[in-house]
């Protein structure tokens, strides 16, 4: 109940194509959907997130998709460039479904190329 | 130093050491948290603590023990582990409740040999 399933494991997107990542839950109490980006080296940092009253959130080329009938999200990146090559991981959380206790997906390895 | 620092940054050790991992956050959050990031696995949510106290214990060995003496301060104390206890360990911090953002540490890369 409290998984959250993502795909692909590994993208690769040629540059100005578009990237989309898959995020699929089960657990209901969840209401807070946020992606996280993480390059080598580095913890990951939060991209974008949504909560499950909207069904998009854009925010310059980064847009969340969220289908609350599905229990599913979505993360597109428009216009890739090769600085965004990194893993990204969805995660979620809720009141009831754990506080502030994030449930994160498996990631994905995003390669943009030239 | 801003946002969330963790040393050391890499770290190996024997099966019977003990050693303390050190993370600190400059952010003013009242809530610090534990991760375990391994290979083609989700972030591993070890341990929460809110208000210095600790409210989310996942399961975790005792071989791995917290401590949080204050809201800007957390350390995993280890001792006898494992070599599947290699991986990088990340703290991160956040105001408490849910919805917050969660800020990361740049984590520690623990060998164990």
């Amino acid at each position: 109940q409290q998984q959250v399933k993502q795909s692909p494991q590994s993208l690769i997107v040629q540059k100005g194509g578009i990237s989309i990542i898959n995020c699929a839950y089960e657990n209901t109490a969840f209401d807070y959907f946020p992606w996280y980006q993480q390059f080598p080296g580095k913890g990951p940092a939060l991209l974008i997130a949504i909560r499950p009253d909207v069904s998009e959130k854009k925010e310059g080329r980064f847009t969340i998709s969220f289908n609350k009938s599905a229990k599913q999200f979505s993360l597109h990146i428009m216009d890739s460039q090769p600085g965004d090559s990194a893993t990204y991981f969805c995660a979620a959380s809720g009141e009831s479904g754990g506080g502030n206790k994030l449930t994160f997906g498996t990631g994905t390895q995003l390669k943009v190329e030239l | 130093e801003t946002g969330v620092t963790q040393t050391p940054r890499h770290l190996v050790m024997g099966m019977t050491n003990k050693k303390s991992l050190k993370c600190e956050q400059h952010l003013g959050h009242n809530a610090m948290y534990w991760y375990k990031q391994s290979a083609k696995k989700p972030l591993e949510l070890m341990f929460v603590y809110n208000f210095k106290e600790q409210t989310e214990n996942n399961s975790v060995p005792s071989r791995f023990s917290p401590e949080c003496p204050n809201s800007s301060h957390l350390f995993l104390h280890l001792h006898t582990l494992q070599p599947e206890d290699s991986a990088l360990y990340l703290c991160a911090s956040s105001h408490a409740g849910p919805g917050y953002e969660q800020y990361f540490g740049p984590g520690t890369r623990l060998t164990v040999t």
